[in-house]
């Protein structure tokens, strides 16, 4: 099993559409979480922490369940400029110094 | 300011060559890593320098692998003997400092690796 299981999508929605990601990870003893956005060719970019009380930054809302070991990612009214790839990253109990990334979900936002 | 850089930005080579990749951290980054990212596969962590300290090399893939960072700045991976299976994009990323949730890795653009 991989230690972070994503759908790789594609996703493909109109725009305006709400869209949902999820993400599992096998380390129950796993640290930290993030969401990272990923353009087609281009290194990745943290798009948002993810904390056991959900966060929330303008469109987008991140949730983590700790005892299902499972992340969540959505987007509200989705733009064009949303699509790209979204990889779910934890980071090992004891420290993020070493970032463990998912494949990533493929999202394809459409007029 | 002025983000990582990598280079080159692509490298083909020869099975059986070996290669040197260099990395650029953000300056006053004291955190540095390298991570690969092969064809329909996710990152893949390789190595970490904090500071002075021994680095984690717990992701190198075989003793083919290697990096340095030297006064605690510019990185360089290198790859001995290549294989078709070590091309990929190499990408490294820097930190303020190791450790954290709020710890940010900046990742550079990526040497892409072509081995013939």
């Amino acid at each position: 099993r991989k230690e972070v299981e994503q759908d790789p999508g594609p996703f493909n929605v109109p725009e305006g559409a709400t869209v949902a990601f999820n993400c599992t990870y096998s380390n129950s003893a796993s640290q930290s979480f993030f969401w990272y956005r990923q353009d087609c060719r281009k290194e990745p970019k943290l798009l948002m922490s993810v904390y056991s009380s959900g966060n929330e930054d303008g469109r987008f809302t991140a949730q983590l369940n700790r005892a299902s070991q499972y992340i969540s990612l959505l987007i509200r009214d989705s733009k064009l400029s949303d699509s790209a790839t979204y990889l779910c990253v934890v980071t090992p109990q004891g420290g993020g110094n070493k970032l463990t990334f998912g494949t990533g979900t493929q999202l394809k936002v459409e007029l | 300011g002025a983000g990582v850089s990598q280079s080159p930005s692509n490298k083909v080579t020869e099975k059986g060559k070996d290669v040197e990749l260099r990395c650029d951290p953000i300056s006053g980054h004291t955190a540095l890593y390298w991570y690969r990212q092969s064809l329909g596969q996710g990152l893949e962590f390789l190595i970490y320098f904090q500071g002075n300290s021994a680095p984690d090399k717990s992701g190198l893939p075989s003793d083919r692998f290697s990096a340095e960072r030297t006064g605690g700045s510019v990185s360089t991976l290198t790859i001995q003997r290549t294989q078709q299976e070590d091309s990929a994009v190499y990408l490294c990323a820097s930190s303020l400092r190791g450790g954290g949730a709020t710890n940010e890795q900046f990742f550079g653009p990526g040497t892409r690796l072509t081995v013939l």
